[in-house]
């Protein structure tokens, strides 16, 4: 099973707002990443965020992390017709495990309305 | 650097073949990973070599299976092909120069090989 789920699984705004993604896991983590992917292509990595950071920038991109919660967020500012694919949060389950290996969510499909 | 290549970027294969893909992972990088993805499973790991070792293996059937070589590039083979197995490889590769665990560095993906079975 999905070790990540994202929320919501679909989102469209229009160029120009913000858009915001949560990704939720269930087990203790070392680092959670983002990725986005367009259409059927590879990843490509976002943004790296520790499990002792609990906020982290990058661009237009802002990730936080609650691990109390076991939650993240992933927040694209001022959004463009680019950013438009799906977004994947990814959890590592942490040395505890024996068994070092990332987990994906379900991803978000963001659409950006020009 | 040129990047993670994986070749072929199509395959069409029947039930019961079995099938090799190859992923050349970006130069220096010693780790490799793969991922099968489908619309109802999403992204699942199968597994990451690390140095010519599988480090870590999901959970999959034996019938997947993979190896590194020397210079890092990988292959993994799928045999006794069923229908489900039609889906997205992705290969991903990681500097990880210290050897750390998977989850400490970015990974660096291909644009995958679309595998379908009839």
């Amino acid at each position: 099973s999905q070790q990540g789920e994202e929320d919501p699984q679909a989102l469209s705004i229009q160029e120009g707002e913000n858009a915001t993604m949560n990704c939720s896991y269930k087990t203790s983590i070392n680092n959670l990443q983002w990725y986005r992917q367009n259409s059927g292509r590879g990843l490509v990595h976002l943004i790296l965020i520790r499990s002792n950071e609990r906020e982290k920038h990058s661009g237009r991109l802002r990730v936080t992390l609650d691990t109390s919660k076991k939650s993240s967020s992933l927040l694209i500012t001022a959004s463009r017709a680019a950013d438009t694919a799906s977004y994947f949060c990814a959890t590592d389950a942490g040395s505890n495990f024996g068994n070092e290996k990332l987990t994906f969510g379900t991803g978000t499909r963001l659409t950006i309305i020009p | 650097k040129a990047g993670v290549t994986q070749t072929p970027r199509y395959l069409i294969k029947t039930r019961g073949q079995q099938v090799t893909l190859s992923c050349s992972p970006i130069s220096g990088h010693r780790s490799v990973s793969w991922y099968q993805q489908t619309p109802g499973q999403g992204l699942q790991f199968l597994f990451e070599y690390f140095s010519e070792t599988q480090r870590n293996k999901g959970n999959f059937p034996g019938r997947f299976s993979g190896r590194q070589f020397s210079n890092s590039r990988s292959e993994m083979n799928v045999s006794t092909l069923e229908l489900g197995d039609s889906a997205l490889y992705l290969c991903a590769s990681s500097p990880l120069t210290s050897g750390g665990a998977l989850g400490t560095d970015t990974q660096y993906f291909g644009p995958g090989t679309r595998l379908t079975v009839l």
